[in-house]
């Protein structure tokens, strides 16, 4: 999985929890995305980063926030976890070079919210 | 916004013929078109692309056509195996904005 590791694998919480999903890469690759992925809608974009600090709303990011310190962190948070957020989560990551670029899908992490 | 359609989205075929998935994309601005296969409880994979400035790719058994003027891209996999059985999205890109399609649950029968 290219260098990408995402961290649970598995969770299941209740509502109104909060809940934190790591994901942790080893490219030193510029861009990172938080994806959802539900049945029948594919893969839609939460957030992404284009840099330390530098981070952006997807389409779905209502009752989502992120956070990247370092490079090679981005961590997706939950403040305050719903039904509707049980999915599963995959971190992505591309070389940021311009048109193009080619993204890479972590293992994923599968979210249910009680 | 850009949005994908795909299609079939679900796919039965016989070990040894060949499978279609056909996507088609709303923004003529998008100029990058991957095609991921996911196997259950993994991750999507990249297994090949395309550029704008290209109409046909293949490798090995694996062909993906774009024609822009329509706004429509295949993916072709001949020869098909078992391990071709998975879940297969389109993608349609400007940048480091991508939009999916729902996918195609594709089984090939022994």
């Amino acid at each position: 999985d290219a260098g990408i590791t995402q961290s649970p694998r598995h969770k299941v919480t209740e509502t109104g929890t909060p809940v934190t999903l790591r994901c942790h890469q080893t490219e030193n690759h510029r861009y990172m995305y938080w994806y959802r992925q539900d049945p029948g809608h594919g893969l839609r974009l939460i957030h992404y980063s284009y840099g330390v600090k530098d981070t952006d709303k997807g389409e779905v990011s209502d009752g989502y926030s992120v956070s990247r310190s370092k490079t090679e962190d981005f961590l997706l948070t939950l403040e305050s976890a719903t039904s509707s957020q049980t999915s599963v989560y995959f971190c992505a990551i591309s070389e940021g070079t311009g048109v193009g670029d080619t993204q890479y899908f972590g293992p994923g992490t599968r979210l249910t919210v009680l | 916004g850009e949005n994908v359609e795909q299609h079939p989205s679900t796919l039965s075929v016989q070990e040894g013929d060949s499978a279609v998935i056909k996507c088609t994309y709303s923004d003529s601005a998008s100029n990058y078109f991957p095609w991921y296969k996911q196997e259950l409880g993994k991750g999507p994979q990249l297994i090949i692309d395309i550029r704008s400035n290209v109409g046909e790719k293949k490798d090995q058994r694996i062909a993906v056509t774009l024609n822009k003027t329509a706004k429509h891209f295949s993916l072709h996999i001949t020869e098909t195996q078992p391990e071709d059985s998975a879940v297969y999205f389109c993608a349609a890109a400007y940048g480091q904005n991508f939009v999916f399609g729902p996918g195609t649950r594709l089984s090939v029968l022994p």
